[in-house]
């Protein structure tokens, strides 16, 4: 089983549309989270970090489920712009080291 | 302004000579550098920990003496690909101490 998984998409949706995206991670140990976005041939930046309690920036939503290990992304009224791949990370520590641990990513595309 | 450079941003170069990539925290130092590998359509794979002034700590199934790294000074980290060969084709990224800046990545083709 991968440490964090994501469905791959690909996601296609009109502009202006309300997308979601689901990452299931492992290891309940995992004390970090967040959502990077990769575009392509760039490397990823880092869009939010994911708390428990859950978060929102502007048209952004994250969530978190410890119990169940499941972390959510919501875009709202999606824009061109927001086409890109989306890669669900995880802080754990492993045999004493801290390391980010990256999803496959989800492909969004949002169509005008 | 980028935070974290990587240099060359592409290369190729024919299997079996030796590549170094460079990567450059440009505001701050880093004790810490991670050096990543993406292959298409994969996610990132963390292959090696840098820390300045001692060695790297290698990801189980990354060769210490295939991917060589250097973290000689606060703001300089080498990853060096020796003998490269075709399945290392691969875009090599950095990211430097709490790993929320990545350097843009370097594109290395083998032939």
């Amino acid at each position: 089983r991968k440490e964090v998984e994501q469905d791959p998409g690909p996601f296609n949706v009109p502009e202006g549309a309300t997308v979601a995206f689901n990452c299931t991670y492992s290891n309940s140990a995992s004390q970090s989270f967040f959502w990077y976005r990769q575009d392509c041939r760039k490397e990823p930046k880092l869009l939010m970090s994911v708390y428990s309690s859950g978060n929102e920036d502007g048209r952004f939503t994250a969530q978190l489920n410890r119990a169940s290990q499941y972390i959510s992304l919501l875009i709202r009224d999606s824009k061109l712009s927001d086409s890109a791949t989306y890669l669900c990370v995880v802080n754990a520590v492993f045999q004493g080291a801290q390391k980010l641990v990256f999803g496959q990513g989800t492909r969004l595309t949002i169509n005008p | 302004g980028a935070v974290v450079s990587q240099h060359p941003s592409r290369v190729i170069c024919k299997s079996g000579t030796s590549v170094k990539i460079e990567c450059r925290s440009l505001d701050f130092q880093a004790t810490t550098m991670f050096w990543y590998r993406q292959f298409p359509k994969q996610s990132l794979m963390l292959m090696a920990t840098s820390n300045e002034g001692s060695k790297a700590t290698y990801e189980q199934g990354v060769e210490k003496d295939k991917f060589l790294i250097n973290h000689a000074s606060l703001t300089l980290s080498t990853l060096t690909v020796t003998s490269a060969h075709p399945e290392d084709s691969s875009f090599y990224i950095c990211s430097v101490n709490d790993e929320q800046f990545f350097g843009p990545g370097t594109r290395l083709t083998v032939l």
